[in-house]
């Protein structure tokens, strides 16, 4: 298994919802991650975990907040969401922090 | 800090064409390189990456890229472009430590009959 696989593709949200974006691996890898990426622009990182614990957090605003429960699982946890927020949310994974990055399929999220 | 530019926003090639697509960094210390293809409403997959061994890398789907400290460069090249090589291609620079990963604004490869 080489993937990884975020759920859901797409979501709709108003700026009042509490809602989760879920990603999960099953290639052994120890190092994950969540970046931005707004349309015709190049990704952004927003928080880096490695061995479970959040190495990297690139100043994201509050209402993001990343949970790793365990070493194949990474949530983005969404709250009070404004409309810039709007993007393709995409996780990420690698053996070890700075390997082979991959990448799963991403989240379009709008908020409305 | 490292920071990545690509000459030209959007590359237009016919097919069976030469694909080059242009890739500069700046890092204050020896770099890892990356570039990685984004297809429409799709994640990134990598497609080669440098890591300071040889300096012609080989990747997936015929691409390779040359690493030339002396220009500081790291270009993609195909042989011959197929219409399933369009895409928007991205050149990535990390320090040795996965620190400071930087992706590059990108180029559209457009790829005509």
């Amino acid at each position: 298994d080489t993937e990884v696989t975020q759920t859901p593709k797409h979501l709709v949200m108003g700026m009042t919802n509490k809602k989760s974006l879920k990603c999960e691996q099953h290639m052994g890898h120890r190092a994950m991650y969540w970046y931005k990426q707004k349309a015709k622009k190049p990704p952004e990182l927003m928080f880096v975990y490695s061995y479970e614990k959040l190495s990297i957090n690139e100043s994201v605003p509050s209402r993001f907040s990343p949970e790793c429960p365990n070493s194949s699982l990474l949530n983005l946890h969404l709250h009070a969401l404004q409309p810039e927020d709007s993007a393709l949310y995409l996780c990420a994974s690698s053996q070890r922090v700075n390997e082979k990055l991959f990448f799963g399929s991403g989240t379009q999220l709008s908020v409305l | 800090a490292q920071s990545v530019t690509q000459l030209g926003s959007h590359v237009s090639v016919s097919e069976g064409a030469l694909v080059l697509l242009r890739c500069n960094y700046s890092s204050s210390v020896p770099p890892y390189l990356f570039w990685y293809v984004q297809y429409p409403n799709q994640g990134l997959q990598l497609l080669l990456k440098y890591t300071s061994a040889a300096t012609l890398v080989k990747g997936i789907n015929g691409f390779e890229a040359e690493f030339k400290k002396s220009e500081t460069s790291f270009h993609l090249t195909k042989p011959s472009a197929h219409m399933s090589d369009a895409a928007e291609y991205f050149c990535a620079v990390s320090d040795p430590n996965g620190q400071n990963f930087v992706f590059g604004p990108g180029t559209r490869l457009s790829v005509l009959p």
